[in-house]
């Protein structure tokens, strides 16, 4: 089947920094991959839709300048959380489309000190 | 995309069949019916999906009623391994995007 790949698997970076999430389909190109964020006991919440060579699409009340999304080939995609922040600790999963079906990373987590 | 209700929590044997019930009783008639399940700290993994007829694939069996308002999960013989939380989801085949609800956490004992 389609496999997906994160990288890092987890991360811890200090209050400000900014820290960048890679997103990669292995063996199957993805011109769109989505990214999602689930706290601690709760479900995966849909963040943007990433789109390669054009602008990612940003759910409501995600915002766009503090979650910079890039798709600059078909096969990754990459989140920038900038000026991280504690409540942004979270982990962080990215799915690629293959045809009609969705296939997932094995996620990041990201720890925000 | 229609919404769907779960259980919250359902326990099952080791070696008994795990019926996971999903509503969508506003789904439309071009939603497809998708389950996913999540280990605990991994991605989502792909189960089965349908549109109206009963699925079958290795791992799971899917069951939609006539009217497509209500479907069940059916993983044969749950292992330890299959714990999980399990999600319902529907959603027309060609927009992509899944939206996650609470899902149901299945626990299969010994």
């Amino acid at each position: 089947g389609a496999v997906v790949s994160q990288h890092p698997s987890r991360v811890i970076c200090k209050s400000g920094t900014s820290v960048k999430i890679e997103c990669r389909s292995l063996d199957f190109q993805a011109t769109t991959m989505f990214w999602y964020r689930q706290f601690p006991k709760q479900s995966l919440m849909l963040m943007a839709t990433s789109n390669e060579g054009s602008k990612a699409t940003y759910e409501q009340g995600v915002e766009k300048d503090k979650f910079l999304i890039n798709h600059a080939s078909l096969t990754l995609s990459t989140l920038t959380v900038t000026s991280a922040h504690p409540e942004d600790s979270s982990f962080y999963i990215c799915s690629a489309l293959q045809g009609n079906e969705q296939y997932f990373g094995p996620g990041t987590r990201l720890t925000v000190t | 995309d229609a919404k769907t209700t779960q259980p919250t929590s359902m326990d099952c044997a080791e070696g008994r069949a795990a019926n996971l019930p999903c509503n969508h009783s506003t789904i439309s008639g071009n939603e497809y019916v998708y389950w996913y399940r999540q280990i605990h700290s991994q991605g989502p993994q792909y189960i089965i999906h349908g549109l109206k007829n009963n699925e079958t694939n290795e791992m799971a069996s899917l069951i939609i009623t006539e009217d497509r308002k209500s479907s069940t999960l059916i993983l044969p013989h749950a292992t330890l391994r299959d714990t999980a939380v399990y999600y319902c989801i529907v959603r027309v085949s060609n927009t992509g995007k899944l939206i996650f609800g609470q899902g149901t956490t299945l626990q299969v004992k010994p």
